[in-house]
């Protein structure tokens, strides 16, 4: 049962355009959200997170929504840069458990210059 | 020091080996952790230990044996390995109650 979804295995932008990737949850106790980045052979790097209390929560760059009747978050890039092209993982956490994190299976971002 | 960090980069080792692998953060963190990647999966949950104790073993083979010495310094002992054990394996770190975990670099590890 894969409690966390990223049903978008790929996705290729242009650079300077905006990057929208998505994830989908199903489990109603998760109230925290976070969003990694990972090159190959490197370990995920925490990009940006956002708790059930909100529905925005931005950096930089960076924005990430959520949609919690739709149980839906989404993690915007821009503008989009060739030095984004990584693997992004949606993960899923709740209040009181030890800190696991429950990951999606990941996007494969590619930005073309 | 915002940093964690994981000795060594790369393992290469035979089934019937016994090699350790180390991972340290000087960040104060009482929650550390270690994962199992394989390509192009998300990282798999292995063990959990909080304020030094292991909390949470995710019914990982006995093979593999964890231990966390001090506060700073988790390990990862390995014995017996199958070849289906080479991946990337990841420690990761996380400060009280918040839920961003902050991930090392990794070992590659192979075995033959």
């Amino acid at each position: 049962d894969q409690q966390v979804k990223q049903n978008s295995p790929s996705l290729s932008v242009q650079e300077g355009r905006i990057s929208i990737l998505n994830c989908d949850y199903t489990n109603s106790m998760f109230d925290y959200f976070l969003w990694y980045k990972k090159y190959p052979a490197e370990g995920p790097t925490f990009l940006i997170s956002i708790s059930s209390i909100k529905d925005k929560n931005e950096d930089g760059r960076f924005t990430v929504f959520l949609n919690k009747s739709a149980k839906h978050l989404s993690l915007h890039i821009v503008p989009s840069q060739p030095g984004d092209s990584a693997v992004y993982f949606c993960a899923a956490s709740w209040t009181g458990n030890t800190g696991k994190l429950i990951f999606g299976q990941g996007t494969t971002l590619q930005v073309k210059p | 020091d915002t940093e964690v960090t994981q000795t060594p980069k790369h393992l290469v080792m035979g089934m019937t080996n016994k090699k350790s692998l180390k991972c340290e953060q000087h960040m104060g963190h009482r929650a550390m952790y270690w994962y199992k990647q394989k390509a192009k999966k998300p990282p798999e949950l292995m063990f959990v230990y909080s304020y030094e104790k292991l909390s949470i073993n995710e019914s990982v083979p006995s093979r593999f044996s964890p231990e966390c010495p001090n506060s700073s310094l988790l390990n990862l002992h390995l014995h017996a390995l199958q070849p289906e054990d080479s991946a990337l394996y990841l420690c990761a770190s996380r400060v009280g109650p918040s839920h961003e975990q902050f991930f090392g670099p990794g070992t590659r590890l192979t075995v033959l």
